[in-house]
């Protein structure tokens, strides 16, 4: 499986602030998903990252709220814009395995906005 | 609309007894189904995977999952449970994606806790 690291593995931002997180993969893949796993709760999906390719967006998430660069087959970023207390959660970045089927993840970002 | 179910949000068992987690599904076609372990300030840990073929699948650490089309269940299980399985497990879906490509539905999770 691929090896993933995340930067920063946790911060705590003042709200109305943004905060970039970065995913590193150790291999070329084309696309690069993004969770949000809220207090308690299990993982919601954010986007799809293609690289070369605008993100594609579940429902209930905005490309301003949650802007994100693919500018390689590598790494990606994801901005938590404008942050509120309700943003505090671990975002995680998940690469599809080699035979497409499961998703593998990094350690994730803990974020807790004041 | 696709789904998955974990009933439980703990299940309790001691130290070297059998444990299962359950794990329903609802999904239009066939079910490609997944569990992942999630420790304490860690990301998500595959686990093992159904995608056709034989209904009991062999995973990491010992776990193994039974597929069952017609409970439409695929529920985790550990024939002696450890102390370091403590942790909160999630069974996934794979449901087709408009972009192209798969993505993955998550149940709630379940906290397992193993006592010595």
């Amino acid at each position: 499986s691929a090896v993933i690291s995340q930067k920063p593995s946790r911060d705590i931002c003042q709200r109305g602030t943004s905060l970039t997180i970065q995913c590193q993969v150790d291999s070329q893949v084309t696309m690069m998903f993004w969770y949000r796993q809220q207090p308690g709760q299990s993982l919601t999906l954010i986007a799809t990252a293609n690289q070369g390719s605008e993100a594609t967006y579940e429902s209930g998430f905005v490309i301003d709220k949650f802007p994100i660069s693919r500018p390689n087959l590598t790494f990606s970023t994801l901005t938590v814009s404008n942050m509120s207390p309700e943003d505090s959660s671990i975002y995680l970045c998940s690469v599809p395995g080699l035979a497409g089927h499961e998703q593998y993840f990094g350690p994730g970002t803990r974020l807790t906005v004041t | 609309a696709q789904s998955v179910a974990q009933p439980e949000d703990q299940v309790n068992v001691a130290e070297g007894n059998p444990l299962t987690v359950k794990c329903t599904y609802s999904v239009s076609g066939n079910p490609y189904l997944f569990w992942y372990v999630q420790y304490p300030n860690r990301g998500l840990q595959f686990l093992l995977k159904y995608i056709t073929g034989d209904n009991l699948v062999k995973g990491s650490y010992g776990f193994e999952a039974e597929f069952n089309k017609s409970q439409t269940s695929f529920h985790l299980k550990k024939p002696s449970a450890l102390v370091s399985d403590s942790a909160l497990y999630f069974c996934a879906v794979r449901v087709p994606f408009s972009g192209g490509y798969n993505k993955l539905i998550f149940g709630a999770g379940t906290r397992l806790a193993v006592h010595p």
